[in-house]
């Protein structure tokens, strides 16, 4: 079962654009992960937030945390056309032993 | 490290065969995860071990599939027979444990017809 929704499902913008994408999920959590997945290719881990953490940045990255709304947001600034990929965010939820359950994804395009 | 290694990368086969994935996670890293991808379904979690112990297997979809770690450095998901439906990408993925971000291999991509 996926515990994490992403939102959009897809986003298409221009290069030099700022990216954000969405997450809800349902149960509290220890962890709130975002990967992202080129075409064709393995996950790739890009930051982790922990349930005490309100924000954290990593380069371009931006990820901010609300566990009261049990939400989370990737924001990626001054896109680039490499940074095309699905991105998904993962939660590690407190009730279970450790494991990650992934959402469903947002599909990123960036044009050049 | 070269990472966590799967093969094969592409494995088709016929309907009622056996499959065998491998998986060779990160030296160090005590769990181990195998996934499945579908577009349908999105990333499932299977079942995953820690230090070679089978812990949560509570999404093997059926008594078909089967996984054994017998020793840190490799892991085998076993479909018998296999059928249709369990075509996907499936994933291996390694971690020091909680509050580390998973490593996943680059998956295969099992076709079963």
């Amino acid at each position: 079962s996926q515990q994490g929704e992403e939102d959009p499902q897809a986003l298409s913008i221009q290069e030099g654009e700022n990216a954000t994408m969405n997450c809800s999920y349902k149960t509290s959590i220890n962890n709130l992960q975002w990967y992202r997945q080129n075409s064709g290719r393995g996950l790739v881990h890009l930051i982790l937030i922990r349930s005490n953490e309100r924000e954290k940045h990593s380069g371009r990255l931006r990820v901010t945390l609300d566990t009261s709304k049990k939400s989370s947001s990737l924001l990626i600034t001054a896109s680039r056309a490499a940074d095309t990929a699905s991105y998904f965010c993962a939660t590690s939820p407190m009730d279970s032993s450790y494991k990650l359950i992934f959402g469903s994804g947002t599909r990123l395009l960036v044009r050049p | 490290d070269a990472g966590v290694i799967q093969s094969p990368r592409h494995e088709v086969t016929e309907m009622g065969q056996e499959v065998t994935l491998r998986c060779k996670p990160i030296s160090g890293h005590d769990y181990l995860f195998w996934y499945r991808q579908t577009m349908m379904r999105g990333l499932e979690l299977l079942i995953y071990f820690n230090n070679n112990v089978p812990i949560d297997d509570s999404g093997m979809p059926e008594d078909r599939f089967s996984a054994k770690m017998p020793n840190a450095s490799f892991s085998t998901l076993k479909i018998q027979p296999s059928e249709p439906r369990d075509s996907a990408v499936y994933f291996c993925a390694s971690s020091l444990g909680q509050g580390f971000g998973y490593t996943f291999g680059s998956g295969t991509r099992l076709t079963v017809v």
